[in-house]
């Protein structure tokens, strides 16, 4: 699975657009990049996922360039329910079988 | 339709007692993985098993773990003599095999070795 960099902390107000940037450079030509999100004392959860260009949902949007090296996930008017880690995932997460291999993740904290 | 569900939530064993955590999948899921997370770190990949039978336990400890998916019932995770070290979060996830959105994660048990 490709290597995943991320900040380790963001602060943020509420409303606010919050944007986290993970860098890939070994991506592979299977991977898709999936964000999780985590709640302290709870497991993670599925945000969203994409391959390429922009992907949108009811929670966030994910914005893939071209040489898909590197996502941004993009929260939208934030508030203080959004604190939590944020993991980056990069690989063939579909699949029946794959393992997923969590960084640091980065730590979003929402202020009023 | 019932999530991930994990039991217990917290436990508490002291220095060489045995701990089983339990993971009931999601229904109609038949792939099951546990992780482990250490305080402030992530989540480490430990074991993934279909019913019966163990496919990939490349991230179990070598010594005193192990991981069952009967036929019948929940998915147990074991440890065996514990020690302080075993102090974490361990979580459950199942898929259901397919798709792209396979991975449900449940609450997690939360170890305290004391």
């Amino acid at each position: 699975l490709a290597k995943t960099t991320q900040p380790i902390s963001m602060d943020s107000y509420e409303g606010q657009e919050v944007n986290i940037t993970c860098s890939h450079n070994n991506i592979a030509t299977n991977d898709y990049i999936t964000w999780y999100q985590q709640f302290p004392s709870q497991g993670p959860r599925f945000i969203i996922q994409g391959y390429k260009t922009k992907v949108t949902n009811e929670v966030a949007s994910l914005f893939i360039p071209a040489d898909r090296k590197s996502s941004t996930l993009s929260l939208p008017r934030v508030s203080l329910s959004d604190t939590a880690v944020y993991y980056c995932l990069v690989g063939d997460v579909g699949a029946a079988g794959n393992k997923l291999t969590f960084g640091g993740g980065t730590r979003v904290l929402v202020k009023p | 339709n019932a999530g991930v569900m994990q039991n217990p939530r917290h436990l508490v064993r002291r220095r060489g007692q045995e701990a089983r955590l339990r993971c009931s999948p999601m229904k109609g899921h038949s792939h099951v993985y546990w992780y482990r997370q250490l305080p402030e770190e992530g989540l480490k990949f430990m074991v993934y098993l279909q019913k019966e039978n163990i496919i990939d336990e490349s991230g179990m400890p070598k010594e005193r773990f192990s991981a069952e998916f009967p036929k019948e019932g929940p998915s147990i995770l074991r440890i065996q003599q514990v020690v302080r070290g075993d102090s974490a979060a361990y979580f459950c996830a199942s898929s259901p095999g397919t798709g792209v959105y396979g991975y449900t994660f449940g609450s997690g048990t939360r170890l305290t070795v004391v």
